[in-house]
């Protein structure tokens, strides 16, 4: 089984201010786990991923995460918000390998909205 | 190149009525997914397909079936439509499994706004 857990469902902060976005995943295999971002009235669109090879992600936007293992965390960061970035980011889970009821399926966390400031 | 893409872009129907959601994956992917965003239940996987085969299914009624077609494009049938069926459907592609079996990343079209009446 897996679940994700997203720690504040509102994260408000200033433009030109850290943003940072916390996310807390279970999973009984090993997992790949993906922010993906929604503007309002679209789709999902994906921010970075996870899947095994470098512990620091990149992403578009200039938005990196750091899976720790140790913590079960894979946190959403940007060091300088944009007014731009006000939208719902998800957080979310698949496992890496083949099988079981989780299969191909993505879990995902209830979302942050986050709000930008002027 | 061309994202996924969904129609309709809305869709109104009344309770008991049947609803039919398309879905065109990015070329050269196989697998299609659904899910449903409805409002405060977040979102919700509900059938994955992958070279014409369901792979696996979410906790939905038999209500909800889907298939996919030989060129790979999708659609979701929404049978006897209840209220609570209003939501957001996505729809989402990706590449093949690959040989050791891991599924790769899903990128999501626009969705269809489903309103049931």
């Amino acid at each position: 089984a897996q679940s994700v857990t997203q720690l504040g469902s509102h994260v408000s902060v200033s433009e030109g201010a850290l943003v940072l976005l916390r996310c807390n995943y279970s999973s009984s295999v090993p997992p790949y786990l993906f922010w993906y971002v929604q503007y309002p009235n679209q789709g999902l669109q994906l921010l970075l991923k996870y899947t095994s090879a470098a512990t620091l992600v990149k992403g578009i936007n200039g938005f990196e995460a750091e899976f720790k293992k140790s913590e079960t965390s894979f946190h959403l960061t940007k060091p300088s918000a944009h007014m731009s970035d006000a939208a719902e980011y998800f957080c979310a889970v698949t496992p890496a390998n083949a099988g079981g009821t989780s299969y191909g399926k993505l879990t995902f966390g209830q979302g942050t909205i986050l709000t930008v400031h002027p | 190149e061309a994202g996924v893409t969904q129609s309709p872009t809305h869709l109104i129907k009344t309770r008991g009525q049947q609803a039919t959601l398309r879905c065109s994956p990015i070329s050269g992917h196989t697998s299609v997914y659904w899910y449903q965003q409805a409002l405060g239940l977040g979102l919700q996987f509900l059938l994955w397909y992958d070279e014409g085969e369901e792979r696996n299914r979410g906790n939905f009624p038999p209500r909800f079936s889907g298939r996919q077609f030989p060129n790979y494009s999708s659609e979701l049938n929404v049978n006897a439509l209840e209220l609570e069926d209003s939501a957001l459907y996505l729809c989402a592609s990706s590449l093949a499994v690959s040989s050791g079996g891991s599924t790769d990343t899903q990128y999501f079209g626009p969705g269809t706004r489903l309103t049931v009446l």
